[in-house]
């Protein structure tokens, strides 16, 4: 079955720490997306890729990381200098909006990422 | 720029009946899509329904429908014959960068 993978589904980070998030997808799309939410909140973009080798800072890209090295896999670092981490990442991938008729974006399942 | 609003505090409704959910929109680009995204609490993001800019009409999957009014920028999700299962977030995005809205809350009681 074709779909999106999120791991760890929970992640704790210390003071001053490094994390990275996991997101593979085998749906064959080129695009894919990182999104943040916070409690009660909607999605807030942090980083997208419409190919390889190739991404763009969303609206809060400050603190964060990403790679597009291959298709399939889209990881997102959180660096120490996002002070409040504290949120739901959901990773999404889909067909980009220019070649078809839009399509909507696969979602993970997500990863609750915490501080200790 | 896009930007997407929803503003309805939390709904409650009964089961069986119809809910609206409303979604307004500002965007320059001629061409669009307009999506609704359904989030129950465990957290996944699950795709309800897909409108087009052009479509000249409104879609429809299922329960859900979508009243689109163009000249008024609004795409309204409508769920008919509420079902217990339909307790969750809803959320309105738009074609491009995939601007999210905040959100609808919708608890369905017996």
């Amino acid at each position: 079955d074709g779909g999106i993978t999120q791991s760890p589904k929970y992640l704790f980070r210390k003071e001053g720490q490094n994390v990275t998030l996991s997101c593979e997808q085998n749906l064959n799309h080129d695009a894919m997306y990182w999104y943040r939410q916070d409690p009660g909140q909607g999605l807030r973009l942090i980083y997208y890729s419409q190919i390889v080798n190739d991404f763009q800072k969303g609206d809060i890209a400050e603190g964060y990381s990403v790679s597009r090295e291959k298709k399939e896999s889209f990881p997102l670092t959180v660096t120490s200098a996002q002070k409040n981490p504290t949120a739901f990442y959901l990773c999404a991938s889909s067909i980009p909006h220019d070649k078809v008729e839009p399509q909507p974006q696969h979602f993970g399942d997500g990863t609750r990422l915490s501080i200790l | 720029a896009q930007k997407i609003t929803q503003t309805q505090p939390g709904m409650f409704v009964q089961e069986k009946e119809a809910v609206t959910l409303d979604c307004t929109y500002d965007t320059s680009d001629p061409s669009y899509g307009l999506f609704w995204y359904k989030q129950p609490s465990s957290g996944e993001m699950i795709f309800l329904i897909y409108q087009g800019s052009y479509d000249q009409q409104n879609a429809t999957e299922g329960r859900y429908s979508l009243n689109f009014q163009k000249a008024r920028k609004s795409a309204n999700l409508v769920i008919s014959a509420s079902q217990l299962g339909d307790s969750a977030m809803y959320f309105c995005a738009m074609t491009g960068r995939l601007a999210f809205g905040k959100g609808n809350q919708v608890v369905v009681i017996p």
